[in-house]
């Protein structure tokens, strides 16, 4: 069991650029999720996937996100146009269907936007 | 899902127990209570989770009340390594595959 990982740990960029993190979750987990974290407090949901379908977005998640699972492997989460609101963790969850799925997470990526 | 109450920081000295308390009121007959932990600059990991009965594990002890409207963390014994952010989310068992929802946790501070 490797984990979730998560790639890059860093990033800065400036506004208006593009950026994308990939996450790649515990292999057989077939739920995946992408959360958001700003500094003091909790994560915030983004979206979710079973297999290659997302099938739920939090309204946090503008125009500018997208996020895809080819295959229902790995995923990955861009972020078009940049800004600096957008300076935050970015963490990637995978879990099994199962009652009580528990969630594992990743280390997340740290995105600053100049 | 629905909400639950934390202290904002607790602090502890090492190697004695720390008990973390969580509030969850309007608790439903179907909701699980889990507890994750942030460690800093790290991701949360899941610590333990019950529905009635008290629960333990490696990592720490569950005690929940008999009417379910709290329940308690407990770490046997709090090493430097325990220090992080302590979150109390209630589950529905019947939403598998909806988000955690995380509120702000509790701040733990561990001396040596």
């Amino acid at each position: 069991d490797t984990g979730v990982s998560q790639d890059p740990r860093h990033k800065i960029t400036k506004r208006g650029q593009n950026v994308t993190f990939r996450c790649d979750p515990i292999s057989e987990h077939n739920r995946l999720y992408w959360y958001r974290q700003t500094l003091g407090q909790g994560p915030e949901f983004l979206t979710y996937f079973q297999n290659e379908a997302q099938l739920e977005k939090s309204r946090l998640l503008s125009d500018r996100f997208s996020a895809e699972r080819p295959k229902g492997s790995f995923s990955t989460l861009e972020i078009q146009r940049t800004e600096q609101g957008d300076s935050a963790m970015y963490l990637c969850a995978s879990s099994l269907v199962s009652g009580e799925e528990t969630q594992y997470f990743g280390p997340g990526t740290r995105l600053l936007v100049l | 899902d629905a909400k639950t109450t934390q202290p904002n920081s607790m602090e502890s000295n090492e190697e004695e127990p720390v008990h973390l308390p969580c509030n969850h009121s309007t608790i439903s007959g179907t909701d699980y209570i889990h507890w994750y932990r942030q460690l800093p600059s790290q991701g949360p990991e899941y610590v333990i989770h019950g529905l009635t009965s008290n629960v333990n594990n490696r990592m720490a002890s569950l005690a929940i009340a008999e009417d379910r409207k709290s329940s308690t963390l407990i770490l046997h014994r709090a090493t430097l390594r325990d220090a992080a952010v302590y979150y109390c989310i209630l589950r529905d068992w019947g939403q598998a595959g909806t988000a955690l929802i995380f509120g702000k946790g509790t701040t733990l501070s561990v001396s040596s």
